[in-house]
């Protein structure tokens, strides 16, 4: 079964850090690149990043670009989003989603989602 | 920055049909922008129904179907049910980045 589990979230202070894992199982995730994207509360989806199948091109919103940083390491079918400099408008659900590689299809399932909210 | 729009909201009554659209602010929405769609239901994660403009995978329900229409991304629904009634949200690829469009909120009445 094809499963994504992130964690990694909570309570993060302005200008603060927190570092996000999102576990892979069920398929070979050195083939698929993998995006996270975030949802505010009551909002609509933002994507935040990507990185390809073996970590070495990554890209970023605007919104987040300099403050977080997106990883990952096939050995343990992990990706990881390191968010920095914490804002208020950073609080959201985080998804982690997967992208075949040569495709642009993005595929189901996405994890059940981690909460982040960023508060002094 | 770019936007992708969507309209807020629809209302549609069961067993009709509805299109909803996708709009660049860059211009025309064509096939290289690759649009996705999604399904979502409050409380859950989105689910992916149409890849590639057009492409449906092998969960996405046939009444469920993705073209271009007038410059714009469309996801049209045939037939809908009850269950349709979610926020849908399309995906617009430019480039190395991916923009989500704000959402429509779908209702079943």
């Amino acid at each position: 079964e094809v499963q994504l589990v992130e964690s990694g979230g909570g309570l993060g202070q302005p200008g603060g850090s927190l570092r996000l894992s999102c576990a892979a199982s069920g398929f070979t995730f050195s083939s698929y690149w993998m995006h996270w994207v975030r949802q505010a509360p009551g909002k609509g989806l933002v994507w935040v990043s990507r990185i390809n199948s073996d970590g070495s091109s990554t890209s970023y919103a605007d919104s987040v670009k300099g403050r977080f940083t997106i990883s990952r390491d096939n050995a343990k079918n992990t990706v990881y989003l390191q968010m920095n400099s914490l804002r208020g408008e950073d609080t959201a659900v985080y998804y982690c989603a997967r992208v075949p590689v040569g495709s642009w299809a993005w595929s189901d399932p996405w994890g059940q989602g981690t909460l982040v909210t960023v508060s002094s | 920055q770019t936007v992708v729009t969507q309209e807020p909201s629809l209302t549609v009554s069961p067993g009709g049909t509805v299109t909803l659209t996708c709009a660049s602010s860059t211009g025309a929405v064509t096939s290289v922008y690759y649009p996705n769609w999604f399904q979502q239901k409050p409380g859950q994660a989105p689910r992916a129904l149409i890849y590639s403009t057009s492409n449906k995978h092998s969960w996405t329900p046939a009444r469920f179907s993705g073209s271009l229409l007038g410059g714009k991304a469309a996801l049209t629904l045939s037939g809908v049910q009850p269950e349709d009634e979610a926020e849908y949200y399309c995906l617009i690829y430019y480039g190395g980045v991916w923009v989500f469009g704000g959402g429509t909120k779908l209702t079943v009445l």
